[in-house]
C-alpha cells in the first residue's frame, strides 16, 4: 500500500482554469504539508495542517486554497491559474507528537500554459 | 532563524568514486538532521537522520555525523553506484512549527 498518494500525477491545464490535486495518507499521521518544487529543484514550504487545523501558512498567494476534509487528507486547491504556478506539487505527512520525520508523496507536476 | 547551505551541484562521479555533499547549518536550539533522497521521477525518501549533536546516521552505504562545534552534518559515501544518481537535500527541523527546512538540493550523477 502506497504511504503517502496524490492525483493526478500530471496536470496540464491552461492560465485562468482551476485545479485541485488531492492527497492521501494512510500513516495515521497527525500532520500534513503541501510543498512546491520548482524547476531547479527549490523545495519551498506552503502549509501545514495539524489535525485539520491549519499551522503553516507561507507567503503564498491566496489563490492557493488548502481543504483538510479529515486526518488523511489534504487537498490542494488552484484558482486563476498562472503560468508561474507550473511547477512540481509534493504532500508530505508526519507524526510530529514523536518525529520531525515527514514522509512524500510522488508529486503533481502541474503545467500551466 | 533557521537555514540550511549545501554544496552547489551537479556533481558527476565514476561508480566507486567516494562521495562527500557538505553541508552546514544555522538554526536555534537543538534542531534533527536529515538527508533525503529524490530520484528521477519520484518524491522525497528520507536516507539518513540524526537528533543530537555527535550521532552518525547511516543507510544504504551512506553516513552522516551531526557536528555541533561546526554546525556541520555532510553526507559521505565510499564508494558510489550508478543506481545513487539522484538529488540529494540536507533538511534541519526544530521547534514547535515542526517544519523541515531544505537546502538547495545537490544533483548527483554517477558514471559507469
Amino acid at each position: 500500500d502506497t504511504a503517502v498518494s496524490q492525483t493526478p500525477k500530471y496536470l496540464v491545464t491552461q492560465m485562468g482554469n482551476d485545479k485541485s490535486i488531492k492527497c492521501e495518507q494512510n500513516l495515521g499521521h497527525d500532520t500534513m504539508y503541501w510543498y512546491k518544487q520548482d524547476s531547479k529543484k527549490f523545495l519551498k514550504i506552503m502549509f501545514s495542517y495539524n489535525n485539520k487545523e491549519l499551522i503553516i501558512n507561507e507567503t503564498v498567494p491566496n489563490r492557493f486554497s488548502p481543504k483538510s476534509p479529515d486526518k488523511a487528507h489534504l487537498n490542494l486547491h488552484i484558482n486563476s491559474l498562472e503560468l508561474g504556478d507550473s511547477a512540481v506539487y509534493f504532500c508530505a505527512s508526519s507524526q510530529v507528537q514523536y518525529s520531525y520525520e515527514q514522509y512524500f508523496g510522488p508529486g503533481t507536476r502541474l503545467t500551466v500554459t | 532563524g533557521n537555514s540550511v547551505t549545501q554544496m552547489e551541484g551537479p556533481v558527476t562521479l565514476s561508480e566507486e568514486a567516494f562521495l562527500t555533499i557538505n553541508c552546514t547549518y544555522t538554526a536555534t536550539g537543538y534542531p534533527s538532521l536529515f538527508w533525503y533522497v529524490q530520484y528521477p521521477g519520484e518524491g522525497l525518501q528520507l536516507l539518513l537522520k540524526a537528533t543530537k549533536a555527535d550521532d552518525k546516521g547511516s543507510n544504504k552505504g551512506f553516513e552522516a555525523t551531526y557536528r555541533k562545534e561546526t554546525t556541520s552534518f555532510h553526507l559521505e559515501k565510499g564508494s558510489v553506484q550508478v543506481s545513487d544518481s539522484a538529488v540529494y537535500f540536507c533538511a534541519l527541523a526544530s521547534g514547535s512549527a515542526r517544519q523541515l527546512t531544505f537546502g538547495s538540493g545537490t544533483q548527483l550523477t554517477v558514471l559507469p
